[in-house]
């Protein structure tokens, strides 16, 4: 079973420029996740999507950050423009069971993309 | 305050022996579940291990054991006969179940131990 994929791999970019993440979960997980890891710290959740709707972006900085999954499949995240303290690794994740499921669901993640904003 | 609290670090053990990754909690849910995950300097998160607030045995999964002390809010990983490959990032995590409704129903990590194998 193929896992979580995402590219790219790595992103080099300066600040100000604008930069987007892709990922495409597991084939029939309903839950989409995306998480911010910075160096020395645990990841922490930016949004998840059910299918194709957001159930919750409350921690994605909006005024930069957009993210999309538009057929309920794969997802774009985007940051625009890009600061130094987004410097981080970006990890994916998905589940099978939908919003709402049984508290042993795990999530399954993909390598990361890491990015480094000079 | 912090959810999920790892107060390890960095750690240093001989092959072979049996070490333990604290892990103490914060919920005012009854229903919970416990995660341990391990990330490797590849950078992907693999799963260990899974502990509900409602299960009465510690879980258990080959040379991973969690020790769950509902009562304390703890919840150690324990790996028995530690081998080079175990070195990596250890993070602890938890799944609420949302008893007051609402929101993201994602994973919240704790900061992660660093296990260095040493032979």
């Amino acid at each position: 079973e193929a896992g979580v994929a995402q590219s790219p791999r790595y992103k080099i970019i300066e600040k100000r420029q604008s930069v987007a993440f892709w990922c495409n979960p597991i084939s029939g997980h309903a839950t989409l996740y995306w998480y911010q890891q910075i160096l020395g710290q645990g990841p922490k959740l930016l949004i998840q999507f059910q299918n194709n709707g957001v159930v919750d972006d409350s921690q994605l900085p909006k005024d930069r950050f957009s993210a999309e999954r538009l057929k309920g499949v794969d997802s774009t995240l985007k940051i625009q423009p890009a600061k130094l303290e987004d410097s981080a690794v970006y990890l994916c994740a998905s589940s099978l069971a939908p919003y709402g499921g049984m508290t042993n669901e795990k999530l399954f993640f993909g390598s990361g993309t890491q990015l480094s904003v000079l | 305050a912090q959810k999920i609290t790892q107060t390890q670090p960095g750690m240093f053990v001989q092959e072979k022996e049996a070490v333990t990754l604290d892990c103490t909690y914060d919920t005012s849910d009854q229903s919970y579940g416990l995660f341990w995950y391990k990330q490797p300097s590849s950078g992907e998160m693999i799963f260990l291990i899974y502990q509900g607030s409602y299960d009465e045995q510690n879980a258990t999964e080959g040379r991973y054991s969690l020790n769950f002390q509902k009562a304390r809010k703890s919840a150690n990983l324990v790996i028995s006969a530690s081998q080079l490959g175990d070195s990596a990032m250890y993070f602890c995590a938890m799944r609420e179940g949302r008893d007051s409704g609402g929101g993201a129903d994602g994973l919240t990590f704790g900061k992660g131990t660093h296990l260095i194998i040493q032979p």
